[in-house]
């Protein structure tokens, strides 16, 4: 049972025009989450975080939203740019962040065509 | 600061070996986990480590096991090597005890069984 959803294997974009990845999930004890980037052959990179009592965190061209009663959030990348390209997961956390047991979702491909 | 740090990077065992992994996490980081990405199950949490006890632990079997040292650096290990073992192991560190933390990857271990 998938409890971290991210129902789009891949995403084409046009650099420059805005990237929308977005997740579900179905445990309502995540109260954290986390976006990584990830090359193939290296390890995910963090992108940025949300906790659960916002709901919208930004930092630089990346912004997270999150929507606690549709357990939905989604990551915008605004403008995109062709080193975006890679696969992106979403992770979230039962415990707020605080412990290392995260539980990720299967990864959107982001391609951004100059 | 340097980075989360796995040894080796890559390596080829045979089905019924063992093999043994290393992480040394990033300076002052108490909590180190491991997770196995696989194309067809993505990242998937082994258990995490945290002051030398194992704090947490995914759904794998028994033949997985982990241990962390008083400096915080710490090895996994995997007997009896099966064919579908193959995969990438990551490691990632974490101050752990805060809410809201980052969690960093290295840049994995990539073990072939044959």
């Amino acid at each position: 049972d998938q409890q971290v959803k991210q129902n789009s294997p891949s995403l084409s974009v046009q650099e420059g025009r805005i990237s929308i990845l977005n997740c579900d999930y179905t445990n309502s004890m995540f109260d954290y989450f986390l976006w990584y980037k990830k090359y193939p052959a290296e390890g995910p990179t963090f992108l940025i975080s949300i906790s659960s009592i916002k709901d919208k965190n930004e930092d630089g061209r990346f912004t997270v939203f999150l929507n606690k009663s549709a357990k939905h959030l989604s990551l915008h990348i605004v403008p995109s740019q062709p080193g975006d390209s890679a696969v992106y997961f979403c992770a979230a956390s039962p415990y707020g962040g605080s412990q290392g047991n995260l539980i990720f979702g299967k990864g959107t491909k982001l391609s951004v065509k100059p | 600061k340097a980075g989360v740090t796995q040894t080796p990077r890559y390596l080829i065992k045979t089905r019924g070996q063992q093999v043994t992994l290393s992480c040394s996490p990033i300076s002052g980081h108490r909590s180190v986990s491991w997770y196995q990405q696989t194309p067809g199950q993505g990242l998937q949490f082994l258990f995490e480590y945290f002051s030398e006890t194992q704090r947490n632990k995914g759904n794998f079997p028994g033949r997985f096991s982990g241990r962390q040292f008083s400096n915080s650096r710490s090895e996994m290990n995997v007997s009896t090597l099966e064919l579908g073992d193959s995969a990438l192991y990551l490691c990632a560190s974490s101050l752990a005890g805060l809410s809201g933390n980052t969690i960093y990857f290295g840049e994995g271990s990539w073990l072939t069984v044959v």
